[in-house]
């Protein structure tokens, strides 16, 4: 069965600082991949996604991951993070054995103080 | 906002009664899916619905089970309540099967405390 692991529960940053967060993925076959984010009081959105192509992927507000197939992960990034951006942070999974069950993380909460 | 709602916001139930949690997704959507977040958790996979029929379903027993109507709303029934299923109800819909190339679109939840 698939399974995802974010490696943080927690993280702390102050404004400007780099961020990266950790997601694993266990399925060895085709993968489609996602970060969602949930913003205080706010639905889960869709931060961006995988699914071919170029491993690099852009998402929404300045967020990149990679998809790295020999490690299994896909981690979220992003150079300058604002106060804006304190959320909890799902990493997801589609494995190609079952392309219709989201399997998600444990989710990472960041907190941005200003 | 997403296009997607949930009623209602919150509920209590006391244990083995019987509980109904609705969504109305965005319109032209055929795909709904329902997820369970308990407390410090991901959301899991309860099952999902693709023009009215259960298309998949995920590690949770049969007294879960669920409706979609053709005017993009759907349903979550839960019998036989356990304190183990409080938790927040999510619901997430597509405008096709999820997963292949499209994006899933969530509510806001349902809150659900069994007492």
């Amino acid at each position: 069965a698939q399974s995802v692991s974010q490696h943080n529960h927690h993280v702390i940053l102050s404004e400007a600082a780099s961020l990266e967060l950790g997601c694993n993925y266990s399925y060895g076959g085709t993968v489609n991949l996602f970060w969602y984010v949930q913003y205080p009081g706010q639905h889960l959105q869709l931060l961006l996604k995988y699914f071919s192509g170029d491993p690099l992927v852009k998402g929404i507000k300045g967020f990149e991951a990679e998809f790295i197939k020999s490690k299994f992960s896909f981690n979220l990034r992003k150079p300058s993070v604002q106060w804006s951006d304190t959320a909890e942070y799902f990493c997801a999974v589609i494995s190609g054995g079952s392309n219709y069950k989201l399997t998600f993380g444990k989710g990472t909460l960041l907190t941005v103080n200003p | 906002e997403t296009g997607v709602t949930q009623s209602p916001t919150h509920l209590i139930k006391t244990r083995g009664q019987q509980v109904t949690l609705r969504c109305s997704s965005q319109s032209g959507h055929n795909t709904v899916s329902w997820y369970q977040q308990a407390l410090g958790q991901g959301p899991q996979f309860i099952f999902q619905y693709y023009r009215e029929e259960e298309n998949g379903r995920g590690n949770f027993p049969p007294r879960f089970s669920g409706l979609q109507f053709p005017n993009y709303s759907s349903e979550l029934n839960v019998n036989a309540l356990e304190l183990d299923d409080s938790a927040l109800y999510l619901c997430a819909s597509s405008l096709d099967l999820a997963g292949v190339t499209d994006t899933q679109y969530f509510g806001p939840g349902t809150r659900l405390t069994v007492l």
